[in-house]
């Protein structure tokens, strides 16, 4: 089946920014998804991007799609303390509906 | 922007209690609904797709008799896990498909943890 990966940990330091890194298999991928979890809670859909652009800035985050080497990132400027919390990406295949995740980034944000 | 409920947020019972989990979108009508199972400090784990007015269709792996689906109306899916047992505790988070929206984004609930004794 079709594979996302993503780094366990980051660890920033308040007002640094973060950047969260994501890799995928599906060449297929239509739109690529950055959810944020923060504890005992469901996903918040943060962005998204199609898969024919290269990057999406909103606010304090950027996504970039390097589609060649299905590399995906998500910047967060001026992080703050409430930025502490999992990452998630998600692609979502031209084959269907559904959404592959991958592992989650644990954000860690020290004042 | 779109919302998603999820009822109850808690769920404690005895081995052998049938649950049943409540999925809501609120503002806007998905014809489709996902149902994900998460464990402690792990990824989302898609269990079944719901369809609104036909059947479920199950990931492979997972039981459709013991976790029912019915998705009777294009805004409620619930998840009926049977006859729970202590490996069916979890964290049971549902989405659905807003048809309505260009890129059909998936909105997700707050989720359901439910812990069997």
């Amino acid at each position: 089946g079709e594979d996302v990966e993503q780094s366990l940990f980051l660890s920033v330091r308040e007002g640094d920014s973060s950047v969260i890194n994501c890799t995928y298999t599906d060449s297929s991928s239509t739109y690529l998804y950055w959810y944020k979890q923060e504890p005992g809670a469901g996903l918040q859909l943060l962005t998204y991007i199609f898969s024919n652009m290269d990057m999406k800035q909103d606010q304090r985050l950027t996504v970039l799609l390097n589609k060649k080497d299905k590399h995906l990132s998500l910047r967060i400027a001026d992080t703050q303390t409430g930025d502490s919390a999992i990452y998630f990406c998600a692609e979502r295949s031209n084959a269907g509906n559904m959404l592959t995740f991958g592992g989650g980034t644990r954000l860690m944000v020290k004042p | 922007g779109a919302v998603v409920s999820q009822h109850p947020s808690w769920v404690i019972c005895k081995s052998g209690t049938s649950v049943k989990i409540e999925c809501r979108s609120l503002d806007f009508q998905a014809t489709t609904m996902f149902w994900y199972r998460q464990f402690p400090k792990q990824s989302l784990m898609l269990m079944a797709t719901s369809n609104e007015g036909s059947k479920a269709t199950y990931e492979q792996g997972v039981e459709k008799d013991k976790f029912l689906i019915n998705h009777a109306s294009l805004t409620l899916s619930t998840l009926t896990v049977t006859s729970a047992h202590p490996e069916d505790s979890s964290f049971y988070i549902c989405s659905a498909r807003d048809s309505g929206g260009i890129q059909e984004t998936q909105y997700f609930g707050p989720g359901t943890r439910l812990l069997v004794l």
